[in-house]
């Protein structure tokens, strides 16, 4: 069965930590593994990882894929009151259909 | 270029109640999909369509959920008649095409139902 865990569930920090999110699965046929922001109600995209091992960034946000243990990493670091969010992990795979976890909630206090 | 436009924004229906929601997605975009997002989960994806045909609707309640994608842009989904378990925010996404590797899904803003 195709499944996708991220931890942790939730994670509280104060305004210039640095925090990393992490997104394991186990998909058939997976093809690239996308990261979401989620404020409100829609999703907004981050990243396409496609290849392991090559660093993705934007601004203090980076993520990284690893193809053979089957997981990927969202780092954020010098945190803000604007990155509280659910941070959304997506495997991309078959007939392009995306599978998502539950998500981490962030939550980044003053 | 302007977004995935959805609606209603809101809805509160009694359950045994129809409903449905309207989906216009980016101009040109091939691919439309229709998740459903429980409080506390990720979007669970209900329905597939590439242009007019159905992709993939394994995970789509067929007994009481229905959706159509006529002419190929615009996508309504009915549910019929609604349970209490429904209640959910209703996720309209596209994308340029099948295999798309230049972004990500476009999401639009979401109907969030209410079953009381």
């Amino acid at each position: 069965e195709d499944k996708v865990v991220q931890s942790p569930l939730s994670l509280v920090v104060h305004e210039g930590d640095t925090v990393t999110l992490n997104c394991s699965y186990e998909v058939t046929n997976f093809r690239s593994l996308l990261w979401y922001k989620q404020e409100k109600k829609a999703p907004t995209f981050l990243f396409m990882l496609t290849s392991s091992g090559i660093e993705k960034k934007s601004g203090r946000l980076s993520s990284i894929l690893d193809k053979k243990e089957l997981f990927s990493i969202l780092n954020i670091t010098a945190t803000q009151t604007g990155d509280s969010a659910v941070y959304l992990c997506a495997p991309l795979y078959n007939t392009d259909k995306l599978i998502f976890g539950t998500g981490t909630r962030l939550q980044v206090f003053p | 270029e302007a977004g995935v436009a959805q609606s209603p924004r809101y809805k509160i229906i009694e359950k045994r109640q129809s409903v449905a929601f309207w989906c216009n997605p980016i101009s040109g975009h091939a691919t439309l999909y229709w998740y459903q997002q429980i409080l506390g989960q990720g979007p669970k994806l209900l329905i597939q369509f590439q242009n007019n045909g159905v992709v993939d609707d394994s995970q789509l309640p067929k007994d009481r959920f229905s959706a159509e994608r006529l002419k190929g842009v615009d996508s309504t989904l009915k549910i019929q008649p609604a349970k209490l378990e429904d209640s959910a925010v209703y996720l309209c996404a596209s994308s340029l095409d099948l295999g798309s590797r230049r972004s990500g899904y476009t999401f639009g803003s979401g109907t969030r139902l209410t079953v009381v």
